[in-house]
């Protein structure tokens, strides 16, 4: 079965240090990568994609994103992240040609002044 | 440019009961998919509706059942209602390119919580 691991639960950083989350899946076909993003009180927003071409893919608010096929990873990272970074990042996953999003389990990401 | 619009915000029922949630897509999008969001967990999907019928169906019961309308707003509604079912129920909206068989990024509105006691 198809699945997505966010292997990071919870991580605490300080305002500047440097930011990645892994996103791993388990699935041998055609993928479509995402990353969403959920603000305290906010919905989910989508912060970058990743549909073909150059596996390096920038999103909003300084986030990138890697798509490394052997390793089945899409690791988020953000160089020096702020306060206002701190919510509920999603990877998500879907298979080309499909309709439906599978999703981690999320990482919070708490950022201390 | 209204973004993807869900009502209610909060809904409480009890076990047994019936639940109807709706959803209106962003403009220019015509296709609505439906996630279940328990508590701590990520987003499961229910279905998607596109041209008014079911295109995919997730790993949910049939007590699970949605409808889409021309204006392709879509219901999503949850018959015999168990403690199991309480969640935030997600509605996301995508477009779909005539003659392709899946949508488009899709775009999250900001869900109904539902409580059954």
């Amino acid at each position: 079965a198809q699945s997505v691991s966010q292997h990071n639960h919870h991580v605490i950083l300080s305002e500047a240090a440097s930011l990645e989350l892994g996103c791993n899946y388990s699935y041998g076909g055609t993928v479509n990568l995402f990353w969403y993003v959920q603000y305290p009180g906010q919905h989910l927003q989508l912060l970058l994609k990743y549909f073909s071409g150059d596996p390096l893919v920038k999103g909003i608010k300084g986030f990138e994103a890697e798509f490394i096929k052997s390793k089945f990873s899409f690791n988020l990272r953000k160089p020096s992240v702020q306060w206002s970074d701190t919510a509920e990042y999603f990877c998500a996953v879907m298979k080309t040609g499909a309709n439906n999003l599978f999703f981690g389990t999320g990482t919070r990401l708490t950022v201390i002044p | 440019d209204a973004g993807v619009t869900q009502s209610p915000t909060h809904l409480i029922k009890t076990r047994g009961q019936q639940v109807t949630l709706r959803c209106s897509p962003k403009s220019g999008h015509d296709t609505v998919s439906w996630y279940q969001q328990a508590l701590g967990q990520g987003p499961q999907f229910i279905f998607q509706y596109y041209e008014e019928e079911e295109r995919q169906r997730g790993n949910f019961p049939d007590r699970f059942s949605g409808h889409q309308f021309p204006n392709y707003s879509s219901e999503l509604n949850v018959n015999a209602l168990l403690l199991g079912d309480s969640a935030l129920y997600l509605c996301a909206s995508s477009f779909s390119a005539p003659g392709l068989v899946s949508s488009d990024t899709q775009y999250f509105g900001p869900g109904t919580r539902l409580t059954v006691l």
